[in-house]
């Protein structure tokens, strides 16, 4: 157990619809990264966040968005959903905001859109 | 652009022997490499790292080898057990200017298989 909680673990949807995917992170942890790994792909980092802030972002679509509350937990919201949004997507967390600090994942939230 | 590349997406090897995975990565300023493994209906797990001042890292039955020059690394595995059978990322990020970040870029992944 990474310490990292995720929820939904499954989310079905319709197209043009929107969701919005919740992780806690580890306790003590202050930064949160969301990844999303769709069919056959390695992960791709979508944003990163770091005591509140947005410290980075990857190749993020503008429909979707991000935030970071100040119990540290975070949101993940996806909005006008499409087929090839379907993928899992993963949170981690890490204590600090450096390269040596390991990230722990979720199990990941799978979204499903229909 | 995948600036960080698994080439083999199986791999199947004895209980007992060795198992090499390898990575290969494009971007110079990357410092900083990681593996994780991952099973099935679960998030990666972190597993060993290395920086980029060092060229080799070893943490019990896993040794990872960093060649700056070909930008290649590679994690072995001795022995490998059955319980090893997991996915592999490798993992790479890059100090930017003015600050640290922790911004992973993974490769595709390598499922490994430990035959019995």
């Amino acid at each position: 157990d990474s310490g990292v909680t995720q929820t939904p673990k499954h989310l079905i949807t319709a197209t043009g619809q929107r969701v919005t995917l919740r992780c806690s992170p580890r306790s003590g942890d202050l930064s949160v990264y969301w990844y999303q790994q769709s069919l056959d792909q390695g992960l791709q980092f979508l944003i990163q966040y770091y005591n509140g802030e947005e410290r980075a972002k990857g190749n993020i679509l503008e429909r979707f968005s991000a935030q970071q509350f100040p119990d540290l937990h975070s949101e993940l919201n996806l909005s006008s959903l499409e087929l090839g949004d379907s993928a899992l997507y993963f949170c981690a967390s890490s204590v600090q905001d450096s390269t040596n600090s390991p990230l722990h994942f979720g199990n990941g939230t799978r979204l499903t859109v229909t | 652009d995948q600036q960080v590349k698994q080439n083999s997406p199986s791999l199947s090897v004895q209980e007992g022997r060795i198992s090499i995975l390898n990575c290969d990565y494009t971007n110079s300023m990357f410092d900083y490499f990681l593996w994780y493994k991952k099973y099935p209906a679960e998030g990666p797990t972190f597993l060993i790292s290395i920086s980029s001042i060092k060229d080799k890292n070893e943490d019990g039955r896993f040794t990872v080898f960093l060649n700056k020059s070909a930008k290649h690394l590679s994690l072995h595995i001795v022995p490998s057990q059955p319980g090893d059978s997991a996915v592999y990322f490798c993992a790479a990020s890059a100090r930017t200017y003015g600050g640290a970040t922790n911004k992973l870029i993974f490769g595709t992944g390598t499922l490994l298989a430990v035959q019995p």
